[in-house]
């Protein structure tokens, strides 16, 4: 069973507008998030994480939002730039499964100049 | 610093062969990760170590797959009798245990096709 989900495969934004890239997950014991970027032939790099303590997470123009009522959490790149243009994944984590991520499918996300 | 790095970048074999793959993590981090990623998925767990032991390795799809690391720093990912299905990318990410953020920082891959 899939337990975390990107059900959108891709996003097409323009320049300058904002790119939100959206995560759900199914089991209650996650309680760490993580957004990775990832480049053709390259490695996932990560981007920007949320504890479960927290709603929200800034940094530059990456916030990540969480809403564990509902099980989701967004991505939020503000403005976007052409640059940006790769696959994200949603991860998460739970201490007691020793903190080994759960992926999501991806999104590929393309930023049009 | 230096990242996590891995060999070969891509590797080629037949069915049936034997391969390993090679992780070097970052230095310090105590734990490390294999994840395997095939066409259109995220990647997935195969094993986890903490230091030289496996702490979790219930990741591994069969006895075929088996991996070691003995030092408590690089790490080796050994696939026996391969099969075309284990054709995928192979990531190792490494991460430093304890405090409150838990980012893994992963390496390049390993291209693996078995023809």
């Amino acid at each position: 069973d899939q337990q975390v989900k990107q059900n959108s495969p891709s996003l097409s934004v323009q320049e300058g507008r904002i790119s939100i890239l959206n995560c759900d997950y199914t089991n209650s014991m996650f309680d760490y998030f993580l957004w990775y970027k990832k480049y053709p032939a390259e490695g996932p790099t990560f981007l920007i994480s949320i504890s479960s303590i927290k709603d929200k997470n800034e940094d530059g123009r990456f916030t990540v939002f969480l809403n564990k009522s509902a099980k989701h959490l967004s991505l939020h790149i503000v403005p976007s730039q052409p640059g940006d243009s790769a696959v994200y994944f949603c991860a998460a984590s739970a201490q007691e499964y020793g903190n080994k991520l759960v992926f999501g499918a991806g999104t590929i996300l393309r930023v049009k100049s | 610093g230096a990242g996590v790095s891995q060999t070969p970048s891509n590797k080629v074999t037949e069915k049936g062969k034997y391969v390993e793959l090679r992780c070097d993590p970052i230095s310090g981090h105590t734990a490390l990760y294999w994840y395997r990623q095939s066409l259109g998925q995220g990647p997935e767990f195969l094993i986890y170590f903490q230091g030289t032991g496996a702490a979790d390795d219930s990741g591994l799809p069969n006895d075929r797959f088996f991996a070691v690391r003995p030092e408590g720093s690089v790490s080796t990912l050994k696939i026996q009798r391969t099969e075309r299905g284990d054709s995928a990318v192979y990531l190792c990410a490494s991460s430093s245990q304890g405090g409150m953020e838990r980012e893994q920082f992963f390496g390049p891959g390993t291209r693996l096709t078995v023809l």
